[in-house]
């Protein structure tokens, strides 16, 4: 059984920019939720997808946005980039029946200047 | 008010010295609280969890819900410098709604 892997491990852009993060869920999971974790912060939900369907969204503007795809791996896409968007970028995968065994992949550090 | 409040320490203890960490929340419709792990640039790892009040022991980790204090601990006994990471605490409404972190508290175990 493999864990939740994320890709890339870090990487750095520009101001105004855009960012596609991806997530692989671990087998046999069909959620995965995104989460914002900035320096010295716990983290913060952005959203979730069950099935394909974004089902949950923190309080995050329509720049971040997701997709899930039929093999249940996801991607976060950010456009126009912001200063404040610096973080790590936790995925995290469930059954969608586990009421509390969400488990997070080690994360996408972004750097934006 | 944050719906989760945690203080960030640090935390600085001597080898097997008994810890407590501790979370206190708004929010009284929290009925899942978990306690994750945090290793330096690494993602946080489930280490406890408790559905609603009482308590909940995992070898030299207790985990302790007052639901009437809006208040969660947990405690780690004859502490190990491997426990050197930020502690996480963490709660949901119910199902697969999403996790509700605390800030963290930085935790380092002196050898």
């Amino acid at each position: 059984e493999t864990g939740v892997t994320q890709s890339p491990t870090h990487l750095i852009k520009t101001r105004g920019q855009q960012v596609t993060l991806r997530c692989s869920s671990q087998s046999g999971h069909n959620t995965v939720s995104w989460y914002q974790q900035a320096l010295g912060q716990g983290p913060q939900f952005i959203f979730q997808y069950y099935r394909e369907e974004e089902n949950g969204r923190g309080n995050f503007p329509p720049r971040f946005s997701g997709l899930q795809f039929p093999n249940y791996s996801s991607e976060l896409n950010v456009n126009a980039l912001e200063l404040d968007d610096s973080a790590l970028y936790l995925c995290a995968s469930s059954s969608g029946t586990g009421i509390y065994e969400q488990y997070f992949g080690p994360g996408t550090r972004l750097t934006v200047t | 008010q944050k719906e989760v409040e945690q203080d960030p320490g640090p935390l600085s203890v001597p080898e097997g010295a008994i810890v407590s960490l501790n979370c206190t929340y708004s929010n009284s419709a929290f009925q899942y609280f978990m306690w994750y792990r945090q290793y330096s640039r690494k993602g946080p790892e489930l280490l406890m969890y408790t559905y609603s009040s009482g308590n909940k022991e995992d070898g030299r980790f207790t985990a302790q819900v007052d639901k009437s204090s809006k208040y969660i601990s947990l405690f780690i006994r004859d502490s190990q410098p491997s426990d050197s990471a930020t502690y996480l605490c963490a709660m949901r409404t119910g199902g697969n709604t999403p996790l509700v972190f605390g800030k963290g508290t930085r935790l380092s175990v002196i050898a």
